[in-house]
């Protein structure tokens, strides 16, 4: 169990650009989400896939964010043209299937993003 | 709609003494109640959940939490408190009818104070 990373840790853009970020859940692992998590506060949901189906969106996932698993193992989450109100720290989390939805989450380290 | 509210911003404790940290929640279902643990620059570690069953979990390094369904809380509680707990903490809940994204409370500074 190498534990679920994220790249890059950080990541510094001029607003407007557009950012992508890795994720690789636990290789066993069927299900992964996506977080933002703001200075002093906790993490909001983003979006969760269940294999490569993204099963899941928040209304907090404008249309500039676009997120994809496609072969159901590692995750990309992007953000185009980036607005200064992007800047937060990005989580990925894993989880297996179990007998229902309550698996832990095991949380990556994050990437953070500042958007100047 | 699912809510979780951690009362305090933050908590102070002595080493040694007891450690409670207060967590209420809203569901319209049954509530799937976790608590998580955040270090520095670092991502979040599972602590513990109550799923169903005996209303009080024991989890990682000593910590446990009591679920009251008739208050909707699930206070974390550690009996000796250590300097290295100092963190923030997290809990979270699962609305079971509402689907399956964990909606996380505004969190917890803990400072154990040697």
């Amino acid at each position: 169990d190498t534990g679920v990373s994220q790249d890059p840790r950080h990541k510094i853009t001029k607003r407007g650009q557009n950012v992508t970020f890795r994720c690789d859940p636990i290789s066993e692992h069927n299900r992964l989400y996506w977080y933002r998590q703001t200075l002093g506060q906790g993490p909001e949901f983003l979006t969760y896939f269940q294999n490569e189906a993204q099963l899941e969106k928040s209304r907090l996932l404008s249309d500039r964010f676009s997120a994809e698993r496609p072969k159901g193992s590692f995750s990309t989450l992007e953000i185009q043209r980036t607005e200064q109100g992007d800047s937060a720290m990005y989580l990925c989390a894993s989880s297996d299937l179990g007998v229902s939805y309550n698996s832990p989450l095991h949380f990556g380290n994050g990437t953070r993003l500042t958007v100047t | 709609a699912q809510s979780v509210a951690q009362p305090e911003d933050q908590v102070n404790v002595a080493e040694g003494n007891p450690l409670t940290v207060k967590c209420t929640y809203s569901v319209s279902g049954n509530p799937y109640l976790f608590w998580y643990v955040q270090y520095p620059n670092r991502g979040l570690q599972f602590l513990l959940k109550y799923i169903t069953g005996d209303n009080l979990v024991k989890g990682s390094y000593g910590f446990e939490a009591e679920f009251n369904k008739s208050q909707t809380s699930f206070h974390l509680k550690k009996p000796s408190a250590l300097v290295s707990d100092s963190a923030l903490y997290f809990c979270a809940v699962r609305d079971g009818a509402a689907g399956n994204k964990l909606t996380f409370g505004g969190g917890t500074r803990v400072l154990v104070k040697p």
